[in-house]
């Protein structure tokens, strides 16, 4: 079963903007608008931040936001902070046989 | 607020059956809103879902697993458990519990971290 794409880092500096990429198939991203993106700081259990493609939780920043353009959806952060230093994971749903799968993951440096 | 509290060894010998329990609170096991879900990931790397069971007691496992997981739920005790047979070191990770609703994951375990050795 493959995961999604994401690349390995990202970096930025404070109040910039950066965007993740999490690259699937027409099978799972680019089929189902079922694309969800997970925050994890060291040692923490993930937490969502956005879901549904650009949906966003209530409690989570609206600095947060998420889009999809065909098997490639995206996580942009503006206006970063320190605390938003953290791994990034994306996930979709991939039909009745696979279910769920996830992006490798990408670590976030605030610079 | 559903809560989530996983259970189980830390330490499984090679060969054996890893098991683990989630003990719920603050949402009922027979809920018909939620999946209840295992995910794992290896030390230092992305998650993997493992598999979910629904109120019903339908269960979804991810393919690669299929052959070796069984998720259960126990409704007199508001938990539900994760069995992996025939582990090696390759299934060393830290092990969550969570609750799904419309495919995204909702609530988090803190997690626990298995290790296979002798």
């Amino acid at each position: 079963q493959s995961s999604l794409t994401q690349p390995a880092s990202v970096s930025g500096s404070p109040g910039q903007s950066i965007t993740i990429s999490c690259t699937g198939t027409s099978s799972d991203v680019g089929s189902y608008n079922l694309v969800s993106w997970y925050q994890q700081h060291p040692g923490k259990a993930p937490k969502l931040m956005i879901y549904e493609v650009n949906k966003r939780p209530s409690g989570v920043s609206n600095r947060f936001s998420g889009s999809k353009a065909g098997n490639t959806a995206s996580l942009t952060i503006s206006g970063l902070q320190a605390e938003d230093e953290a791994d990034y994971h994306c996930c979709s749903y991939a039909g009745s046989t696979i279910f769920e799968v996830f992006g490798g993951g990408t670590k976030l440096t605030v610079l | 607020q559903v809560q989530l509290q996983e259970s189980g060894p830390g330490l499984v010998k090679p060969s054996q059956t890893l098991s683990l329990t989630c003990t719920v609170s603050g949402g009922s096991i027979s809920s018909y809103d939620y999946y209840w879900t295992w995910i794992r990931q290896h030390p230092g790397k992305g998650l993997e879902w493992i598999g979910y069971i629904y109120y019903s007691g339908n269960t979804y496992y991810n393919p690669s697993l299929k052959s070796r997981v069984t998720i259960s739920v126990d409704t007199s005790k508001n938990q539900f458990s994760l069995k992996l047979s025939s582990v090696t070191a390759a299934d060393t990770a830290a092990y969550y519990c969570a609750v799904v609703t419309a495919h995204k994951v909702d609530f988090w375990g803190q997690g626990t971290l298995v290790a296979v050795s002798s």
